[in-house]
Parts: C-alpha cells; structure tokens; sequence
C-alpha cells in the first residue's frame, strides 16, 4: 500500500523556520517526482514545489511565492521527502500535503500537517 | 500561466440528484486535466485524469468530459458521501494550476 505521512508542523513565528518531513512506503521513492502542495485555512489548493526523480538528478522547482525561502530535499536512505521552510511569513499558514507525482496528476495525497505562522 | 475557473462556487443538490460541475481553461489544455475529491479535515482524492479517466476505485457514477478548454464532472445519483468540496487541476510548464473549488452541499 501506497503511504505518505508528514510531520513536524507546528506553531512558528513570523520570519522562523520549520522543517516538515514526509515518510514514504510502498513504491519505488526514487523513481517518482514529489511535491508538495498546501492549503491555507478555508482556502484552495496552492503547488508548492517539486524533487524530481533520481534519473532527472533530483532536480527541485518552486513556486514563485516560496522561491528563496523553501528548499525540498530527500533522503533516499530513509525513503523520506523534506521541505525546509525560512523566513516563515503569516501568508505560508496552511496544511501541507506531501503528494507522489503520477504522469502529471497527484496521488496520492498524504494527510497533510498544519502550519501557523503567528506571533 | 494558466486559469482554471471553476463553476459554481457552491452547488446544492439533493440525495439522488445529478449534478454537473465546470472547469474552463485560459487556453486550451488539450485533455490535461484532472479532477479531485475533498472532504472536511480530509487530503484531496484523485477522482478522473486526462479528463474522463476514472482512478482506479472510484464509482462510475463519476463522469467526466470535455477537451480543449472546457470540462465537465458529473456526478450521477448523488450519495451522502459525495458531499464534498472539488477541484480541477492541470499541468503545464512544470506548475500545477487548480480551480478555486466547487463545494456540493446538500440541499
């Protein structure tokens, strides 16, 4: 069976950081893009950015929105896909979704992990 | 960058009923598209892709269509576990762009 679960969301202050971790089973990690999208309170989907696949050198992209604050990474060790967040801004609250990449759709989605960014 | 605009925002409808949601593209999107099931505190499912490609679990009462820019989702004899929030989403240029949602509730 196919699993993504996230962690370490949490509370953050204005211009902090936080990184979120998402564990990964059931498929071949290394082959598949991954994203991350969230969602902010009552609001729609917004993409995040991307780690390409092993054979595309792990190759990460971002939305302008993020663009030199968040990094993505992965650990192919632990199976695991990270999203570094700096310079944490009130607008970046949301649930952030961890998703495998298929052809150019997502799923599945894991169960996402609040994010607050406040004082 | 491309648009989606879903219509309506907010759909009522009854147990039984049919109903029809709309995704319109800024440009055409050939059959890229993909539609998503959303309910309360829950992730998104991925419910069609390609426009009219049901995944793999999902009830056939479940229906899409359409090509170029403009796209349907029908859902046919509404359950109690169809009300939920949906959402379109395409692909092009790297970057996801996804309709602002449609929200079915019970009438």
């Amino acid at each position: 069976e196919v699993q993504l679960v996230e962690s370490g969301g949490g509370l953050v202050q204005p211009g902090g950081s936080l990184r979120l971790s998402c564990a990964v089973s059931g498929f071949s990690f290394s082959d598949h893009y991954m994203d991350w999208v969230r969602q902010a309170p009552g609001k729609g989907l917004e993409w995040v950015g991307r780690s390409r696949s092993r054979s595309n050198g792990y190759y990460t992209e971002y939305a302008a929105s993020v663009t030199g604050r968040f990094t993505i990474s992965r650990d192919e060790s632990k199976n695991s896909l990270y999203l570094q967040m700096n310079s944490l801004k009130s607008e970046d609250t949301a649930v952030y979704y961890c998703v495998r990449v298929v052809v150019r759709w997502l799923d599945p989605w894991g169960q996402g992990t609040l994010v607050t960014v406040s004082s | 960058d491309i648009q989606l605009t879903q219509s309506p925002s907010t759909l009522s409808a009854s147990i039984g009923d049919t109903v029809t949601i709309t995704c319109r593209a800024s440009q055409t999107i050939l059959r890229w598209l993909a539609w998503y099931q959303q309910k309360p505190g829950k992730a998104p499912q991925l419910l069609l892709h390609r426009g009219s490609v049901l995944e793999s679990g999902v009830s056939s009462r479940f229906s899409g269509s359409g090509s170029g820019a403009d796209f349907t989702l029908t859902i046919s004899s509404l359950q109690p576990d169809d009300f939920a929030t949906y959402y379109c989403q395409h692909y092009k240029n790297y970057q996801y762009s996804f309709g602002q949602g449609t929200r079915l509730e019970m009438k």
